[in-house]
């Protein structure tokens, strides 16, 4: 079976600070692995993107993320946090690739203190 | 980028209504839409997936008959929940996707439904 686990409900950091948001998955198939973003009552905002090329994926706003297939895990990082960064963010695993079956993990609520 | 207009961004309406809820890609011919439920702080439970000009593909248990999804064009998808009660109360996303050069899921800013 197919399924992701978000390691932490809530992170909290300073600003300015490393952030580090863990995801586990598991998966049959040569998966399909991505990171959204949900700002409050808004839709989701494809961060990046993991399709079996790079193991070190870069997304937008300083945001990375490293695919460890014996791991299995997708963390998300990011050098510096900024007080914009303070969101939901869902690690989401397509299995066999693809995006058309998209599985969610629970969510990684990031505060952002000053 | 792609952009997916969802509308509208809130709705109040009182119990036994009707809902419909638009779902447009803007700037690209969807092939395929979604359309997901997410209850207050949780994740995205996926209800259906639709292909234009045929009918929806429903998650388990979810009520087709409660949920109606009409992709009648490549830019359009509506859902309409009838008769809604309170527990029908949720926030819906939907997302929409080109075959077309393999894109990725491209998400609406959700809708709001409060049944009173």
């Amino acid at each position: 079976a197919q399924s992701v686990t978000q390691l932490d409900s809530h992170v909290s950091v300073s600003e300015g600070t490393p952030v580090l948001l863990r995801c586990n998955y598991s998966s049959s198939y040569s998966p399909s692995l991505f990171w959204y973003v949900q700002h409050p009552n808004k839709g989701l905002q494809l961060l990046l993107k993991y399709t079996s090329a790079a193991t070190l994926v870069k997304g937008i706003n300083g945001f990375e993320a490293e695919f460890k297939k014996s791991e299995t895990s997708f963390h998300l990082t990011k050098p510096s946090a900024h007080m914009s960064d303070a969101a939901e963010y869902f690690c989401v695993v397509s299995p066999g690739g693809g995006y058309n079956k998209l599985i969610f993990g629970a969510g990684t609520r990031l505060a952002v203190h000053p | 980028g792609a952009v997916v207009s969802q509308h509208p961004s809130r709705v109040i309406c009182k119990s036994g209504t009707s809902v419909k809820i638009e779902c447009r890609s803007l700037d690209f011919q969807a092939t395929t839409m979604f359309w997901y439920r997410q209850f207050p702080k949780q994740s995205l439970m996926l209800m259906a997936t639709s292909n234009e000009g045929s009918k929806a593909t429903y998650e388990q248990g979810v009520e087709k008959d409660k949920f109606l999804i009409n992709h009648a064009s490549l830019t359009l998808s509506t859902l309409t929940v009838t008769s809604a009660h309170p527990e029908d109360s949720s926030f819906y996303i939907c997302s929409a996707r080109s075959e077309v050069g393999n894109q990725p899921q491209h998400f609406g800013d959700g809708t709001r439904l409060s049944i009173l």
